[in-house]
């Protein structure tokens, strides 16, 4: 299993850019890289999704280099309401049945 | 439509007693996960189902614990004896079939809060 490691936590303002990233050194070929959101007394919930390159959404935009061995969610413009966990997940589930979450990384907004 | 639902919501329940945790998957789900979330910590593997294959119940933390599914939709998972290290926040999530639908992501629900006392 792809192995994760993410900060801890990050402090940020409303308004600004966030950046988190996560280092995945082992991702397999056929892993793609998932990033989850969970607030408090609920269950995460899926932000965004990529294999390689550039994904955006709506929500964020997710950044992946030529090698894999990392990758950068950007979350625009954040607002009180964006402080959370942020976890990314790398695997695929074809073949391999536990999807390993990492520790997440706890963002906290400030106004 | 209808996501992951959970019940109880909330469980307090007495050192030594059996508890029961129900998740409902969202219909055309077929792969299901048990995770387990200590209080301020990350998400804990326990167990896996995906349609009639056997299920992968290499995170199960002790013989204590144990997980079915039925007709391939309902799943409990029932502690035994329950432990005051067994208190976490039990998360069910479904997705789509993974043979069918590549990478799909997983759906989580509330999660329900277990305490053992």
């Amino acid at each position: 299993l792809a192995k994760t490691t993410q900060p801890i936590s990050m402090d940020s303002y409303e308004g600004q850019e966030v950046n988190i990233t996560c280092s995945h050194n082992n991702i397999a070929t056929n892993d793609y890289i998932t990033w989850y959101q969970q607030f408090p007394s609920q269950g995460p919930r899926f932000i965004i999704q990529g294999y390689k390159t550039k994904v955006t959404n709506e929500v964020a935009s997710l950044f992946i280099p030529a090698d894999r061995k990392s990758s950068t969610l950007s979350l625009p413009r954040v607002s009180l309401s964006d402080t959370a966990v942020y976890y990314c997940l790398v695997g695929m589930d074809t073949g391999r049945r536990a999807l390993t979450f990492g520790s997440g990384t706890r963002l906290q907004v400030q106004p | 439509g209808a996501g992951v639902s959970q019940s109880p919501s909330n469980k307090v329940t007495e050192k030594g007693k059996d508890v029961e945790l129900r998740c409902d998957p969202i219909s055309g789900h077929t792969a299901l996960y048990w995770y387990r979330q200590s209080l301020g910590q990350g998400l804990e593997f326990l167990i896996y189902f995906q349609g009639n294959s056997a299920p992968d119940k290499s995170g199960l933390p002790s013989d204590r614990f144990s997980a079915e599914r039925t007709g391939g939709s309902v799943s409990t998972l029932t502690i035994q004896r329950t432990q005051q290290e067994d208190s976490a926040v039990y998360l069910c999530a479904s997705s789509l079939n993974p043979a069918l639908s590549y990478n799909s992501p997983l759906h989580f629900g509330n999660g329900t809060r277990l305490t053992v006392t």
